[in-house]
């Protein structure tokens, strides 16, 4: 089966441009995640939609933040206007278990570089 | 303080030789833990992953070991090879209400050398 796939793998924007990331999961995988790592940091935890639903957004870190998954399948994580702080690799996971614990754990995209200069 | 701790930060080794890899956590409610490699330039992959009955659980030459009364967990690589070179991160996972919950430790960067 495909993997998740992530658009584009590197973007570079000046500060106050906006940016579109894209996360194509596996097929039929409700569960869709969107995770960060800042330079130097843990991977972190951004939101997670139940096909089209936000379920948990409480890793957003501020209102330039917008992700969407219009009709469950792709999501787009846009950022306007980005800042600099925003810079670091944007992940994006898949899995089919929704209210059990998974065991068979998540797939991960490669995840998109993001630069602000 | 993150909640998930790694140790060592960056670990370098001569192929075929082995190491073990550290995790402590204080995330609680637990879940499940996990193992991940991260190669450069690509998304993590699983590599073990075990529930808090779960002592030992072993992939090829990965074997993790977790003890849930100290929240500890190891990861250790027998007879390293150079492709083993990446991050190793220790995940540790929540089950809330709505659905897992991960948190990531900063992770081990490992080198095997010649």
């Amino acid at each position: 089966e495909a993997g998740v796939t992530q658009f584009p793998s590197h973007s570079v924007i000046e500060k106050g441009q906006t940016v579109t990331l894209r996360c194509d999961p596996i097929s039929g995988h409700d569960n869709l995640y969107w995770y960060r790592r800042v330079m130097g940091k843990e991977i972190k935890f951004l939101l997670h939609f139940v096909k089209e639903s936000k379920q948990d957004e409480s890793g957003m870190p501020n209102n330039r933040f917008l992700a969407e998954r219009t009709g469950g399948t792709y999501s787009t994580l846009k950022v306007q206007p980005a800042e600099l702080e925003d810079s670091g690799v944007y992940f994006c996971a898949s899995s089919q278990d929704r209210d059990v614990p998974s065991l068979r754990g998540y797939t991960f995209g490669s995840g998109t570089r993001l630069t602000v200069v | 303080k993150n909640q998930v701790e790694q140790s060592p930060q960056s670990l370098i080794i001569l192929e075929g030789k082995n190491c073990t890899l550290q995790c402590n956590y204080t995330v609680s409610p637990f879940s499940n833990l996990r193992w991940y490699k991260q190669d450069t330039g690509r998304g993590p992959v699983s590599l073990t992953i075990m529930t808090f009955s779960e002592n030992t659980k072993s992939n090829g030459r990965y074997t993790a070991t977790l003890d849930a009364d100290t929240k500890q967990s190891s990861l250790h690589i027998t007879a390293s090879q150079l492709s083993d070179s990446a991050s190793y991160i220790c995940v540790v996972t929540v089950f809330t209400g709505g659905g897992n919950k991960l948190t990531f430790g900063t992770g081990t960067q490992l080198k095997v050398e010649l």
